[in-house]
Order: structure tokens, then C-alpha cells, then sequence
């Protein structure tokens, strides 16, 4: 069965640093998703993409991150100066023909800034 | 501000019994609502979707409900086993997924 994969699965980090997320979405899927969830809080939407461009965006992803498809398969989020409170999972998914419908997650991404 | 909200305490109930979860929104109108599974250190995983005109949807033995009169989803797990433990995730949509913070839910034997 398809699946949304990520890597790496844990990242380690000096604050000020940038890092790069990288997502590979389940192949046919137009949609494309990330989201964070800080230890013990909920999930929360990010970004969504389709088309090779955002189209919606919450208040967190400010002008510190941004998201790329370089390729036919890579779906990455680069946080350009991490602070301490970018400390979370990140969670990569992609859906299929409409937005918002079912989405499939990845296994996720835990990010440490120090 | 737009809200999903889920019962945070936990719910614990015997194995072959039935669990009933509850997610409420607040300030908007979905289209439609999700339920999702999460382990620990996982991602969620998708069950199911109901959309604003259907009253009910089954899968197996998962059970949804959307009253937009009561602006309320309810997720039922029939026989419920020590395996459905897990947190379940209500979310719903406007132009993105809105998520509740989840409630957890322990079966045990």
C-alpha cells in the first residue's frame, strides 16, 4: 500500500540554524500538506500546496519557512532560522483529487532545536 | 476564532464494550468532518469522513455521526478491544483542517 514517507525521522539543531524537511508523497496525490504538532498539543496546519504553489497558509508559517516541490516526488519545508519554539513533529501528508478530503500522513519528522 | 473541541480527559472502558467519542465545533460551519487515529510518536492515520448532509457513515465497526443542529460529530467504536487503544483526532475543514486536541481512549481487558 502507498505511503507518505519522511526523512529524517529525528533532527537535531542549533538555534539560528536552517534545516530542511524533505517529504515524498504518495505518488498520484495533488495535494500536499504540512503540519506541526509541539509535544502534548494538537496538530496544527501549516501550509497546503497545490499546483507547484501555496494555497492556503496559517499565522505560524511566517516568512521563516517556506515549502518546495523540486521534483516530481520531493515535497520539502525549510525553516530558514530555527528558534527554540520550532521544537515539534512535522507531519508531511498528501491527499487526493479534492482538497481536504482524507489526507495520508507520514510517520513524521521530530525536530529538536537547542 | 474557528475551534474543534474534544473531550481532553481520557476515556476508559472495557474490552467488547462501546466507545463513544464527541467533537464539537465552534465559530464556523465544515463541510465536512474527519476522524483520525494517532499512536504515540506516529502520525494520524485517516478512519473516516462525513460530510454536512449526511446524518450517518459505518466502516466495520466504526460509527459517525454529524448533527449541525447540535454543531457535533460523535465516533463510535463498537466491540471495542484493547487494540482501538490510541488517540482519536477530530478535524475539520473550511480551507484547511482544523484539529481537536484529541481524545485518548484506553481499552482494557
Amino acid at each position: 500500500e502507498p505511503e507518505v514517507t519522511q526523512t529524517p525521522s529525528h533532527q537535531v539543531t542549533q538555534m539560528g540554524q536552517e534545516v530542511i524537511l524533505r517529504c515524498v508523497p504518495i505518488s498520484n496525490h495533488l495535494y500536499f500538506y504540512w503540519y506541526r504538532q509541539i509535544l502534548g498539543q494538537k496538530v496544527e496546519f501549516l501550509v497546503s500546496f497545490y499546483n507547484n504553489e501555496i494555497s492556503e497558509k496559517s499565522e505560524i508559517f511566517d516568512d521563516q519557512f517556506s515549502v518546495e516541490r523540486p521534483d516530481g516526488s520531493n515535497f520539502t519545508l525549510k525553516i530558514r532560522s530555527t528558534k527554540l519554539e520550532d521544537s515539534a513533529m512535522y507531519f508531511c501528508a498528501s491527499g487526493g483529487i479534492r482538497g481536504n478530503n482524507e489526507q495520508f500522513f507520514g510517520p513524521g519528522t521530530r525536530l529538536t532545536v537547542l | 476564532s474557528q475551534k474543534i473541541e474534544q473531550n481532553s480527559e481520557a476515556l476508559n472502558i472495557q474490552e467488547g464494550k462501546t466507545a463513544t467519542l464527541t467533537c464539537n465545533y465552534t465559530n464556523y460551519s465544515p463541510a465536512y468532518l474527519q476522524w483520525y487515529r494517532q499512536d504515540p510518536g506516529r502520525g494520524p492515520v485517516f478512519l473516516l469522513l462525513i460530510r454536512e448532509n449526511e446524518k450517518e457513515k459505518r466502516k466495520e465497526r466504526l460509527k459517525v455521526t454529524f448533527d449541525t443542529t447540535l454543531k457535533q460529530s460523535l465516533f463510535h467504536i463498537t466491540a471495542s478491544q484493547p487494540a482501538d487503544s490510541a488517540t482519536y483526532l477530530c478535524a475539520g475543514n473550511t480551507d484547511k483542517l482544523i484539529f481537536g486536541t484529541g481524545t485518548r481512549l484506553q481499552v482494557f481487558p
